[in-house]
């Protein structure tokens, strides 16, 4: 069975600060997907990024960058210089193959961007 | 950019009451799913559906839920006779078919309450 763990409950950081939100995940499945939502408080899942297994390669997006790791099952994401609307809880996500699949989701980070 | 829709946005009902939850999947996509999240925690599966049939569900999705896709649009959640732990935000999403990477979208959720 799969599992996320995302071990930081909550975050807070001022305005401009790098923040780093971290996720482990476990599978016996060699080939899968991670994903990144974001949970503004208005309650919507906000779809961030879809990562294969077999892609390693870090990868950057404005102010937002992920580094997955298969050696540590890794997959982390950073927000460069953190703004107030970045504040709402990220969910990391793992789904294995197969186009109906499931996704596992971990229990959440609420990350706090304090002006 | 296409989206998916969910009504109500808020429902509150009285336990032992039927309740139908009602999701606009994206026009393109044929699998559907629910999840849902109980006030602070992680985001849960419950169910997928494919080709009109349930693909997987979960041990919550008991005898006291069924979906239903009853015309070309819609697809819907009922809760039977809701319980007091039926509160929670129930989300819909959907997927492409053929993409084995399938990223799920989700709708803006609906908030049950069940008193």
């Amino acid at each position: 069975a799969q599992k996320v763990t995302q071990a930081q409950t909550e975050i807070s950081v001022v305005e401009k600060e790098d923040v780093t939100l971290d996720c482990v995940y476990e599978t016996r499945d060699t080939t899968y997907y991670l994903f990144w939502y974001k949970q503004p408080p208005s309650g919507e899942l906000v779809f961030l990024i879809r990562r294969n297994s077999f892609d390693e390669q870090n990868e950057i997006s404005g102010r937002y960058s992920w580094n997955f790791q298969k050696s540590t099952s890794s997959f982390n994401f950073t927000i460069t210089a953190s703004q107030v609307v970045d504040s709402a809880v990220y969910f990391c996500a793992l789904r294995l193959t197969g186009a109906n699949s499931k996704l596992t989701f971990g229990k959440g980070i609420t990350l706090s961007v304090r002006p | 950019e296409p989206e998916v829709t969910q009504t109500p946005s808020h429902q509150v009902t009285q336990m032992g009451q039927e309740v139908i939850l009602r999701c606009v999947p994206i026009s393109n996509h044929l699998y559907f799913y629910w999840y849902r999240q109980i006030l602070g925690q992680k985001v849960e599966f419950l169910v997928s559906f494919y080709n009109n049939e349930i693909s997987e569900k979960s041990e919550i999705f008991d005898d006291q839920f069924s979906v239903e896709r009853p015309d070309g649009s819609n697809f819907t959640l009922k809760i039977r006779s809701t319980k007091l732990e039926d509160s929670a935000m129930y989300f819909c999403a959907s997927s492409e078919a053929q993409t084995a990477s399938g990223t799920q979208y989700f709708g803006p959720g609906t908030r049950l309450l069940v008193l």
